[in-house]
């Protein structure tokens, strides 16, 4: 399978935890997106990287939360001190350049 | 500020009908759009995409009609099959950031 690569695909955690997803992009997509998506919302934009550079970040990204794509290819997105409201679906994508995402098949995280 | 919306929450169609979803967006700037269709579980899928230097793009059973003088975006799905059935999103960008927003979604329902 080449498509874009997530792990875990469920997470439960207690509330205070951390957590720590992973992404493999399509070889080659020097761009990779993360976005959180609840239910019955369309996904909201986290956070981007070219490369290993992470360009841009939301407001959403509170200070719990760090990605790192340190060489460019894989990345990890990291909660901290996990809260309930995190529980959503956290979806990775990756793009050649221009902005046609490909998606990865997400990671749904549950805090009880 | 930005948004991007869907007007219908749900739209139920009967198999072999065509299916056409409606999208609004408000930013003026936004110069390239995309739809994705979602099934449950999954990431969303890629369908088609259209850039404003265009008002219609055309690919397999699909139709993307843009209209930017009232900001209007629209897919046409052909011959709606019981397999269309799943969450349609909207997304639009504005500028070199590779950013997409997204609309909220809407379920077509394919009846046999």
């Amino acid at each position: 399978d080449t498509g874009v690569s997530q792990n875990p695909r469920h997470k439960i955690t207690k509330r205070g935890q951390n957590v720590t997803f992973r992404c493999d992009p399509i070889s080659e997509h020097n761009r990779l997106y993360w976005y959180r998506q609840t239910l019955g919302q369309g996904p909201e934009f986290l956070t981007y990287f070219q490369n290993e550079a992470q360009l841009e970040k939301s407001r959403l990204l509170s200070d719990r939360f760090s990605a790192e794509r340190p060489k460019g290819s894989f990345s990890t997105l990291e909660i901290q001190r996990t809260e309930q409201g995190d529980s959503a679906m956290y979806l990775c994508a990756s793009s050649l350049g221009g902005q046609r995402g490909f998606f990865g098949q997400g990671t749904r995280l549950t805090v009880v | 500020g930005e948004s991007v919306g869907l007007h219908l929450p749900t739209l139920s169609v009967q198999e072999g009908d065509n299916s056409i979803i409606n999208c609004a967006y408000s930013n003026s700037a936004s110069d390239y759009f995309i739809w994705y269709k979602q099934e449950s579980g999954k990431g969303p899928q890629f369908i088609i995409d259209i850039r404003s230097n265009m008002d219609k793009r055309q690919g397999q059973r699909v139709t993307v009609l843009l209209n930017k003088t009232v900001k209007h975006l629209s897919l046409q799905i052909a011959a709606t099959q019981p397999g269309d059935s799943a969450v349609y999103f909207c997304a639009e960008n504005a500028g070199a950031n590779s950013k997409l927003t997204f609309g909220k979604g809407i379920t077509l329902s394919v009846r046999p």
